[in-house]
């Protein structure tokens, strides 16, 4: 139980293009997703906390304008890198947290993003 | 916000032998502790974690201890086999409504086991 994916795992697009990430949550109910990017040899950093129906909470130094989610339901949230640059190449992980549940995320597989 | 240090950023061990990372946290108000390990290019699994209630638990060749007062906590890993080669990441949170219970991820571990 607790599967979470992530569509597509790996994307290579043109600088200036948006790419767009899912999450879903396959087998529970998530009141909570959140968005982590993680460089290479690095631990995760947090970029924003998405909560079904409500706007995302982003962290500080992360631009909501560039990176836009969207919490539609309780099994999906997607992450949309707006006009990405080469430095926006990462590893971009999701994770989702059980609704009424305990405080443990279960992450999603990871998408790696390569601007050329 | 919470801070947490992590170390060693390396760690090299003879397979049998046990591994030991420790991790520090800023905020005395957390009260949730995983630890997670990242096998490369792979998703975090969750191996293990610790409440602040309780000051050690265990799971087969994994143990966490936490030492509310010194504010800190650290992973055990007896025998050490060669699958035990990843990333161990720490982390911690203060799990509240009202701060969407936010894990704060140390830098890693990056432990391999020589065969």
């Amino acid at each position: 139980g607790a599967v979470v994916s992530q569509h597509p795992s790996w994307v290579i697009c043109k600088s200036g293009t948006s790419v767009k990430i899912e999450c879903r949550s396959l087998d529970f109910q998530a009141t909570t997703m959140f968005w982590y990017r993680q460089f290479p040899k690095q631990s995760l950093m947090l970029m924003a906390t998405s909560n079904e129906g409500s706007k995302a909470t982003y962290e500080q130094g992360v631009e909501k304008d560039k990176f836009l989610i969207n919490h539609a339901s309780l099994t999906l949230s997607t992450l949309t890198v707006t006009s990405a640059h080469p430095e926006d190449s990462s590893f971009y992980i999701c994770s989702a947290r059980l609704l009424a549940g305990t405080e443990t995320q279960y992450f999603g597989p990871g998408t790696r993003l390569l601007v050329l | 916000g919470e801070n947490v240090e992590q170390h060693p950023s390396t760690l090299s061990v003879q397979e049998g032998d046990s591994a030991v990372i420790k991790c520090t946290y800023s905020d005395s108000a957390s009260n949730y502790f995983p630890w997670y390990k990242q096998e490369l290019g792979k998703r975090p699994q969750l191996i293990i974690d610790i409440r602040s209630n309780v000051g050690e638990k265990k799971d087969q060749r994994i143990a966490v201890t936490l030492n509310k007062t010194a504010k800190h906590f650290s992973l055990h890993i007896t025998e050490t086999q060669p699958e035990d080669s990843a990333v161990y990441f720490c982390a911690a949170s203060l799990t509240a409504l009202s701060n969407d219970y936010k894990l704060s991820f140390g830098a890693g571990t990056t432990v391999t086991v020589r065969a």
